[in-house]
């Protein structure tokens, strides 16, 4: 079984300054998709950023960037220009690839992200 | 595209009662999830539906149930509730290429 694990609880930034979120996880799968998702008070889990495994350049979205070590199974999330409206829960998540559909998300317990005017 | 729409958003129940969860999928996704979420934690994958057979489950009691209707969308029915299962329930449609939508949750208190 896969599991995920978010070890921030909680996070503050200033506006303007560059935050970074941790995660690692725990497969012996060798093709798998790990995952950010933003979850504000509106309650929709938001995709920030996917990393395919395979890949070995680290997917960036416009301020959004990772950091995939898949060596030592680690998945950080780097936030730049951080915004207030970034403000919200942030939940690392693991998906391994295989059979018809999609497989099921595993998910951290996420980490409360605060932007601080 | 109409993403996803889960109804109603909050609810209330007596231990003890059925409760039925409802989620439209986002077009053209034929693969349907739902999660639970607890206040504080990360969602727990509850069971998924694949073209209307169920194609994997986490570890939930038999009382959690569910349907995918021809038009992928898509029910959870929780019998028999407890405490313990308050929390927000998510749906998610996906595909293979465009990955998981999420809906904006139902909020279930159970009293």
């Amino acid at each position: 079984a896969q599991t995920v694990t978010q070890s921030q609880p909680e996070m503050s930034v200033q506006e303007a300054e560059t935050v970074t979120l941790s995660c690692t996880y725990d497969t012996s799968e060798n093709n798998y998709y790990l995952f950010w998702y933003k979850q504000p008070p509106s309650r929709q889990m938001i995709l920030v950023i996917r990393q395919e495994a395979y890949k070995q350049q680290n997917a960036t979205e416009n301020r959004f960037s990772v950091n995939f070590q898949k060596a030592a199974k680690s998945f950080s999330l780097k936030i730049s220009d951080s915004q207030l409206g970034d403000t919200a829960m942030y939940f690392c998540a693991f998906m391994k690839l295989g059979g018809s559909g999609n497989t099921p998300l595993v998910f951290g317990k996420g980490t409360r992200l605060s932007v601080i005017a | 595209e109409t993403g996803v729409t889960q109804s109603p958003t909050h609810l209330i129940k007596t231990r003890g009662q059925q409760v039925t969860l409802r989620c439209s999928s986002q077009s053209g996704h034929n693969t349907v999830s739902w999660y639970q979420q607890a206040l504080g934690q990360g969602p727990q994958f509850i069971f998924q539906y694949y073209r209307e057979e169920e194609n994997g489950r986490g570890n939930f009691p038999p009382r959690f149930s569910g349907l995918q209707f021809p038009n992928y969308s898509s029910e959870l029915n929780v019998n028999a509730l407890e405490l313990d299962d308050s929390a927000l329930y998510l749906c998610a449609s996906s595909t293979r290429i465009d990955g998981y939508t999420f809906g904006s949750g139902t909020r279930l208190t159970v009293v």
